[in-house]
């Protein structure tokens, strides 16, 4: 059974950037969308982008010019930078698998990771 | 402003059905059959319930059926249970640029 873990710092500053990892475990990167998707506190949820194992990506437009996505497939290991934090960017952020890049079908997901922006 | 748009709230009793209702647009709901249903307890990862309008994954219970009609996907659960108690979110495909889009998400309640 595949298992995704997010890690990173719980607390930004606000103008500073988000950097969070997934760790893909008990199963391989290869052949997978690996989408972020992110939760505020009390609200609904918001596709982030994903990027493709091979390292493509697509990004929501809302969110493009503050987003970069990498992945490591020697650390089984998926990365994301959000830059220029704001408050509006408080939310439980979560990594979560797809096998299409049609289908919204997200299959796998991490436990998701609270991050917080406040000075 | 959510791109598809969920009722807030529902409410049924045990061993009853509800309906939860997707609303989109011709550019997402209405033209791709690419909508997913989620289920998410308080504190949880939302779980794929139903995919691609109405295929159940393994494991799924067959009281949960998913339907499309126009520009609206519908989510039915009969024969309710409290644990169905939870957040319910629809997701679609879309030809605008964020590819993915969520609905803002139901509430059900089992009385």
């Amino acid at each position: 059974q595949v298992q995704l873990q997010e890690s990173g710092p719980g607390l930004v500053k606000p103008s500073e950037t988000l950097s969070l990892t997934c760790t893909v475990s008990a199963g391989s990167i290869g052949f997978y969308y690996w989408s972020w998707i992110r939760q505020p506190p009390g609200k609904g949820l918001e596709w982030i982008g994903y990027i493709f194992y091979s390292g493509s990506t697509k990004y929501n437009a809302d969110l493009k010019s503050r987003v970069i996505m990498s992945v490591d497939t020697s650390k089984n290991q998926l990365s994301l930078k959000l830059s220029s934090v704001t408050a509006a960017d408080t939310a439980v952020y979560y990594c979560a698998r797809s096998s299409s890049f049609t289908s919204p079908t997200f299959d796998f997901w991490g436990q998701g990771i609270l991050v917080s922006v406040s000075s | 402003q959510s791109a598809l748009t969920q009722p807030a709230s529902v409410s049924g009793s045990p061993g009853q059905s509800i309906t939860i209702s997707c609303t989109g647009t011709s550019s997402d709901v209405g033209g791709y059959n690419y909508v997913s249903w989620y289920q998410q307890h308080p504190g949880k990862a939302p779980k794929v319930i139903i995919y691609d309008v109405s295929n159940r994954p393994s494991g799924v219970s067959n009281r949960f059926s998913g339907s499309k009609s126009g520009n609206t996907a519908s989510l039915t659960i009969s024969g309710l249970q409290a644990e169905d108690e939870a957040d319910y979110y629809c997701s679609s495909h879309t030809s605008r640029t964020i590819n993915w889009v969520f609905g803002g998400g139901t509430k059900l309640t089992v009385l």
